[in-house]
């Protein structure tokens, strides 16, 4: 079982600034990884698919990089609305397996 | 525009069984392999259930033997069958679409489940 963890569990920054976010696997994954956004009360949004893929309507300002174990998650410079929690996703065994890290939360420093 | 709308949600005895149901509208429901999600009250999220466009079904370990997902093609509907219920399967439900290709590019708002005496 491929196990995600997520890193910082908290990040806060101010508006205009720079977030990087990290997420960790427990083996490779290969490009097989997802970045979800979820703001309170709404259910998840996909941001980037396969580690660096920008999904429909995404700003440029959200960027993903990595492969193997180790991937980031960059916001270039943070709007207001950006303030959520973010989660990365691995399917590089579906079927069956489908997982989902613990999450990080950017918060208003 | 794709819309997915969850119901069945509500409050159960432990022990107790629920059905979910999501409504699919705004794409071809059968081309998607589907899945459940859920998320307890400030927790994070907990993938529950997907099924293929061919029906093939896929659980965690922590639900399967209790937890039945299936698909009605003709009436674009999934459902989620919940037996044995656990308070720890109190949480909002998600219905959501697979990108084709493993990852969710398509949520609902959810249905909230509680499982208390």
């Amino acid at each position: 079982e491929i196990v995600l963890t997520q890193s910082p569990a908290t990040l806060s920054l101010s508006p205009g600034e720079r977030a990087t976010l990290s997420c960790r696997a427990s083996q490779s994954v290969s490009s097989y990884l997802a970045w979800y956004q979820q703001k309170p009360g709404q259910a998840p949004r996909l941001l980037i698919y396969d580690a660096s893929n920008r999904a429909t309507g995404i700003p440029a300002r959200f960027s993903g990089s990595g492969s193997g174990t180790d991937f980031t998650l960059t916001i270039s410079s943070l709007e207001p609305e950006d303030f959520a929690v973010y989660y990365c996703q691995q399917r590089s065994n579906w079927p069956p397996a489908f997982a989902f890290g613990p999450g990080t939360k950017v918060d208003i420093k | 525009e794709v819309q997915l709308v969850e119901s069945g949600g509500g409050l159960v005895q432990p022990g107790g069984s629920l059905r979910l149901s999501c409504a699919a509208s705004g794409f071809t429901f059968s081309s998607y392999d589907m899945h459940w999600v859920r998320q307890a009250t400030g927790k994070g999220l907990e993938w529950v259930s997907a099924i293929g466009t061919a029906g093939d079904t896929y659980y965690p370990g922590s639900v399967k033997g209790r937890f039945t997902i299936s698909r009605e093609n003709a009436k674009n509907s999934l459902y989620l069958q919940m037996n044995s219920l656990r308070a720890g399967d109190t949480a909002v439900y998600y219905c959501a679409r697979d990108h084709g290709s493993g990852y969710i590019d398509y949520w609902g708002q959810g249905t909230l489940v509680t499982v208390s005496s």
